[in-house]
């Protein structure tokens, strides 16, 4: 059975600062990992998609790092700012034993960028 | 907006009563899933459609659960004889293509409160 792991669960820093949140999971046999944002009350936005053949992807201030090996995935977010306040999820697809795809989430990291 | 959509946003309704919740997929987005979300836990895995056809339920899908896709397009989720237990958000995902790579995006649920 897969298990995400995030750590830290919550997190405060001054605004400007770069920062890492880490997602690790026990089923290496991933066919992809999600990192996605999550504002109070609302829904998912998805932020980074990394393949299990990719090591790396990044857009803009973000930066999501996969070794499938460890079964780990981070998070870089440079430049921290106020906005970027919110939970933040990270989700790994897997093959159940029926041969279908299954999603597994972390609880998430809770970011507070303080002004 | 051509995004994920769920209708209603909120619902509020007493133990016992029945309602059905209603999620519109991305256009041409083949896959769906439904998942829960609880205070303070990531989504779980209710159950996912490939065009109309339901491939894959979880357990936390008891009896009182029922998802459908008639045409491939719009889903419905049912519960029956809510119980307070069911109180959560209920999230709406779809994705494009045949392979397990493809990237989820979410709409903006719909919070279930049960008196």
């Amino acid at each position: 059975k897969q298990e995400v792991t995030q750590i830290p669960a919550a997190l405060s820093v001054p605004e400007g600062e770069n920062l890492v949140l880490n997602c690790s999971f026990t089923d290496s046999a991933i066919y992809n990992l999600q990192w996605f944002r999550q504002d109070p009350g609302k829904g998912l936005t998805s932020l980074l998609l990394i393949q299990s053949s990719q090591r790396e992807q990044t857009s803009g201030r973000l930066n999501a790092s996969l070794d499938k090996s460890s079964g780990r995935s981070t998070l870089y977010i440079a430049a921290s700012q106020p906005g970027d306040s919110a939970t933040y999820l990270c989700a790994v697809k897997t093959s159940n034993s029926g041969g279908y795809q299954k999603v597994t989430f972390g609880i998430g990291t809770k970011l507070q960028v303080i002004p | 907006d051509t995004g994920v959509s769920q209708n209603p946003r909120h619902k509020i309704t007493k133990r016992g009563q029945n309602v059905t919740f209603r999620c519109d997929p991305i256009s041409e987005h083949n896959r769906l899933y439904w998942y829960r979300q609880t205070l303070g836990q990531g989504p779980e895995f209710l159950t996912y459609f490939q065009n109309e056809a339901q491939l894959e339920k979880s357990r936390l899908l008891s009896d009182r659960f029922s998802a459908e896709r008639p045409k491939g397009s719009f889903s419905t989720l049912e519960i029956q004889r809510t119980e307070q237990g069911d109180s959560a958000m209920y999230l709406c995902a779809s994705s494009h293509g045949q392979g397990e790579d493809n990237e989820q995006f979410f709409g903006p649920g719909t919070r279930l409160t049960v008196l």
